[in-house]
């Protein structure tokens, strides 16, 4: 198994919502990345996860919470969010955080109303 | 981080090879160069990655400058399917991959 698996594949959610994104692989990675990618923009590094512990958090409102319960699954908790949260949210993973390659899920699109 | 800087945009028939070139002037000895492709609505793709040498695998090619200033991805036939956002980015060890605007390539029939 060499991919990277999101869900749900699309989500609308109103501002006072509570969700969460879903994000599981099983090739025995030990570092996972959540991504947030505007429309006709890159992606851009939101959290990292290396062996279950958040070692990575750039600057992301707290309306943002994730969790790693184990190291197949990452999860991305949504609460209180705005418009402007509406993107494509995408999960990585990789062996480490050694200089390796990420794999990455096809994403989750998120409208906020 | 280091910077990356490609073309916007390149174009190219189908079933012609495709060089995408790559500027990374401030390159480390110890940065690695990957190149990662995102076809529509999905999460990008590795498409390759090396150091010093030139690197094949059966996506693409590699060829890395000899002074690493600089790398070249390149398609040797391009399918429709190539069409997508190729992004070249440099990272060391325990960096964060920094995604830069890439090269939208559109292939033509």
């Amino acid at each position: 198994d060499t991919e990277v698996t999101q869900t749900p594949k699309h989500l609308v959610m109103g501002m006072t919502n509570k969700k969460s994104l879903k994000c599981e692989q099983h090739m025995g990675h030990r570092a996972m990345y959540w991504y947030k990618q505007k429309a006709k923009k890159p992606p851009e590094l939101m959290f990292v996860y290396s062996y279950e512990k958040l070692s990575i958090n750039e600057s992301v409102p707290s309306r943002f919470s994730p969790e790693c319960p184990n190291s197949s699954l990452l999860n991305l908790h949504l609460h209180a969010l705005q418009p402007e949260d509406s993107a494509l949210y995408l999960c990585a993973s990789s062996q480490d955080r050694t200089g390796t390659s990420e794999f990455f899920g096809p994403g989750t699109r998120l409208t906020v109303t | 981080d280091a910077k990356t800087t490609q073309p916007n945009s390149m174009e190219s028939n189908e079933e012609e090879p495709v060089h995408l070139p790559c500027n990374h002037s401030t390159i480390s000895g110890t940065d690695y160069i990957h190149w990662y492709r995102q076809l529509p609505s999905q999460g990008p793709e590795y498409v390759i990655h090396g150091l010093t040498s030139n690197v094949n695998n059966r996506m693409a090619s590699l060829a890395i400058a000899e002074d690493r200033k600089s790398s070249t991805l390149i398609l040797h036939r391009a399918t429709l399917r190539d069409a997508a956002v190729y992004y070249c980015i440099l990272r060391d060890g325990g960096q964060n991959f920094v995604f830069g605007p890439g090269t939208r390539l559109s292939v033509l029939p």
